[in-house]
C-alpha cells in the first residue's frame, strides 16, 4: 500500500519549451502532496505545497508562474516547468499525505522522481 | 527551523557491522521521521518515532529520539552492501518535512 508514482521518470526538453510532470497516489487518497526539486549530492529542497481543490503554497524563493502546480484530484498532482531553462535541470520528487487532517502524525511516501534535463 | 542536521556526512563500514547516524534539529516537533534514498531514486519512508516515545524498532533498525537534546538516531545492525544509500531525518510539528544534507553509508562487502 501507499505507492505514489511519477511520470515520466526522465525527460530531456529544449530550452524555452514547458514539461510536466504527474505524481500519482495509487492506492490512497491523498489532499497533499508536496513538490521537491534535488539537485546531484544534495538535499531534497521543498518547492510547494500542493492541496487539493485549493491553490499550492509555494516556498519562500519558488516562482509560482515558473513552476505551475494543479492538484485537480484527490490522486493527482502535477508539476509544470514553464519556459524551462537549463538552471531548472534538476531531479523532482513528488510525496503524498496518508491519513486525514485530523490526524497529528503524517508519513510521506515519495515517488520515484522524474529527471529532468533542459538542453 | 526544522530542518535536522544528520551526522556524520559520510560512513564507510563493512558488511556485518553496526551504522550509526545522528540527527540534531533546533524546533518542537511532534514526530520525527528517517528516509533511505538510493542513488537517482526516491526517498523510502523507513520509520516514524513520536515525540513521547523513546525508542522503536523495525527490523534491523532501531531509533531513538531524545526531545530534551533534540536529537535522533538510527542505528542499523549488522549491515548489508545493500544498505548502501543516503540516510535523511525529517523532524515536524505537521505535515511538511525539510531535509538535511543527509548521511552517505558505504557498506563494504
Amino acid at each position: 500500500g501507499a505507492v505514489v508514482s511519477q511520470h515520466p521518470s526522465w525527460v530531456i526538453c529544449k530550452s524555452g519549451t514547458s514539461v510536466k510532470i504527474e505524481c500519482r497516489s495509487l492506492d490512497f487518497q491523498a489532499t497533499t502532496m508536496f513538490w521537491y526539486r534535488q539537485f546531484p549530492k544534495q538535499s531534497l529542497m521543498l518547492m510547494a505545497t500542493s492541496n487539493e481543490g485549493s491553490k499550492a503554497t509555494y516556498e519562500q524563493g519558488v516562482e509560482k508562474d515558473k513552476f505551475l502546480i494543479n492538484h485537480a484530484s484527490l490522486t493527482l498532482s502535477t508539476l509544470t516547468v514553464t519556459s524551462a531553462h537549463p538552471e531548472d535541470s534538476s531531479f523532482y520528487i513528488c510525496s503524498a499525505l496518508t491519513g486525514d487532517r485530523g490526524k497529528v502524525y503524517y508519513e510521506q511516501f515519495f515517488g520515484p522522481g522524474t529527471r529532468l534535463t533542459v538542453l | 527551523s526544522q530542518q535536522g542536521e544528520e551526522d556524520p556526512q559520510a560512513l564507510s563500514i563493512q558488511e556485518g557491522e553496526n551504522a550509526t547516524m545522528n540527527c540534531s534539529y533546533k524546533t518542537s516537533i511532534n514526530n520525527l521521521q528517517w528516509y533511505r534514498q538510493n542513488s537517482g531514486r526516491g526517498l523510502v519512508h523507513l520509520i516514524l518515532i513520536r515525540s513521547n516515545e523513546r525508542e522503536k524498532h523495525s527490523g534491523r533498525l532501531r531509533v531513538t529520539l531524545d526531545t530534551s537534546k533534540k536529537s535522533s538516531s538510527l542505528l542499523i545492525t549488522a549491515s548489508r552492501a545493500a544498505d548502501t544509500a543516503s540516510y535523511f531525518c525529517a523532524p515536524s510539528s505537521g505535515s511538511r518535512l525539510t531535509f538535511g544534507e543527509g548521511t552517505q553509508l558505504t557498506v563494504n562487502p
